[in-house]
């Protein structure tokens, strides 16, 4: 159980398109799905916090505009990297929190792989 | 600000010793801990955490961890390494906060090698 998915794996793309990837939590409701972002040889860092429903809330120094996030149902986040450019090339993260468990248990998904050429 | 350190980038240990990676954590009181592993197309797997109460800590696949107060500190250990733990490990903590969430922490990680 509490299997999260991230779709695609990995994204190559043009410096000035958009990039939709999509979280889901497979087998249980998630309210609140958290979106990082790992750089090679680094840790994760939080950009976003998302609750369905509402406004996610970013990290200090995050753009907003740039990096759309979406949690149309308890089993859907998107991230939505705006106008991308090379210097977004990341691997990108999604995590979702069980409802029904401890405030403090994450699943993480797979992670996307997004190339900007 | 919280702040979580993983000394060692890279460990090597020859399949069958005991391991140790090191965290320490910078935080004003006792933060929720937790170690994570992270293999290659996988997503962040939770090995351990620790919330309260007896300090050494029994997570799956063999490994344990103890909090030390006095040293900030919450290593992770196992005794008998197998080359299937060749994995990057991040140590991560987080703000206790009744009823709700608070934003996890990570440390760079640590990258393990099991030699044959």
């Amino acid at each position: 159980g509490a299997v999260v998915s991230q779709h695609p794996s990995w994204v190559i793309c043009k410096s000035g398109t958009s990039v939709k990837i999509e979280c889901r939590s497979l087998d249980f409701q998630a309210t609140t799905m958290f979106w990082y972002r790992q750089f090679p040889k680094q840790s994760l860092m939080l950009m976003a916090t998302s609750n369905e429903g509402s406004k996610a809330t970013y990290e200090q120094g995050v753009e907003k505009d740039k990096f759309l996030i979406n949690h149309a149902s308890l089993t859907l986040s998107t991230l939505t990297v705006t106008s991308a450019h090379p210097e977004d090339s990341s691997f990108y993260i999604c995590s979702a929190r069980d409802q029904g468990v401890s405030s403090y248990e994450q699943y993480f998904g797979p992670g996307t792989r997004l190339t900007v050429t | 600000a919280q702040s979580v350190t993983q000394p060692d980038i890279h460990i090597t240990v020859s399949e069958g010793a005991s391991l140790e990676l090191r965290c320490n954590y910078s935080y004003g009181a006792t933060p929720y801990l937790f170690w994570y592993v992270q293999s290659p197309g996988q997503g962040l797997q939770l090995l351990l955490k620790y919330f309260s109460g007896d300090t050494l800590v029994q997570g799956i696949k063999g490994f344990e961890a103890e909090f030390k107060r006095s040293q900030s500190s919450f290593n992770l250990r196992k005794p008998s390494v197998h080359w299937s733990d060749a994995a990057e490990y991040f140590c991560a903590v987080a703000r206790p906060r009744s009823g709700g969430y608070n934003k996890l922490i990570f440390g760079a990680g640590t990258r393990l090698a099991v030699h044959p």
